[in-house]
């Protein structure tokens, strides 16, 4: 069974900081899906990477696919109060419509 | 366009009782899922669904049945429902190769 860590689990900041979330698998990824949810919604996809050692940006985010395909990071740059909330890794696995998700990383950003 | 609808939004129930949750969608994707979300868990996938009549378990199906009658609406029940049911279920559609699109979620106690 395939195992999605992320980390940190929780992450507090001020606004105008960087940050970094990690998500590691126990296996090689099909693709890897990122989404934000954020509370008393459901998940919103940000981004899928499908190719090692891609590089996509979305506007402040920043999301890295490890060579091989085995781990990804997320980096936002000067965070800001509407970046808070979950950010989840998963697998979109060889199944469609079975996502298998990582626990998540909380963001808060202060003002 | 509605997008992933559920209801209801929240539910109590007694130890026991059967309820279904609903879902449905409008955007003629063919796979169709339901997850629970639980603190410290992430999302769990409870059972799936590759198209109208086919159905499949997921990571925690115990105490859930599905089905999927149309292409629209796949419905959870649950048989008689227990404390450790007690989540936030979401319920999830999307296209061959496309993201996964999210509704609102149920939050649902067992009392």
């Amino acid at each position: 069974t395939q195992l999605l860590e992320q980390s940190p689990q929780f992450l507090s900041i001020q606004e105008g900081e960087n940050l970094t979330v990690y998500c590691n698998s126990s296996s090689v990824f099909s693709s890897l899906q990122w989404y934000r949810q954020e509370p008393g919604e459901g998940p919103v996809l940000l981004v899928t990477v499908v190719t090692g050692g891609e590089v996509k940006k979305l506007k402040r985010l920043t999301f890295q696919f490890g060579d091989a395909r085995k781990d990804s990071s997320l980096h936002i740059t000067a965070a800001q109060p509407g970046d808070t909330g979950l950010y989840l890794c998963a697998d979109a696995g060889l199944v469609q419509g079975n996502l298998i998700f990582g626990k998540g990383t909380k963001l808060s950003v202060k003002p | 366009n509605a997008g992933v609808t559920q209801t209801p939004k929240f539910q109590v129930l007694k130890t026991g009782q059967s309820m279904t949750l609903q879902c449905a969608q409008d955007m003629n994707h063919e796979y169709m899922s339901w997850y629970r979300q639980d603190p410290g868990m992430g999302l769990r996938l409870i059972h799936y669904s590759v198209g109208a009549g086919i159905t499949d378990q997921g990571e925690v199906p115990n105490g859930y049945n599905v089905s999927r009658s149309t292409t629209e609406d796949f419905p959870l029940r649950l048989l008689s429902a227990a404390p450790s049911q007690t989540s936030v279920y979401f319920c999830a559609s999307s296209r061959s190769g496309g993201p996964a699109f999210f509704g609102q979620g149920t939050r649902l106690t067992v009392v």
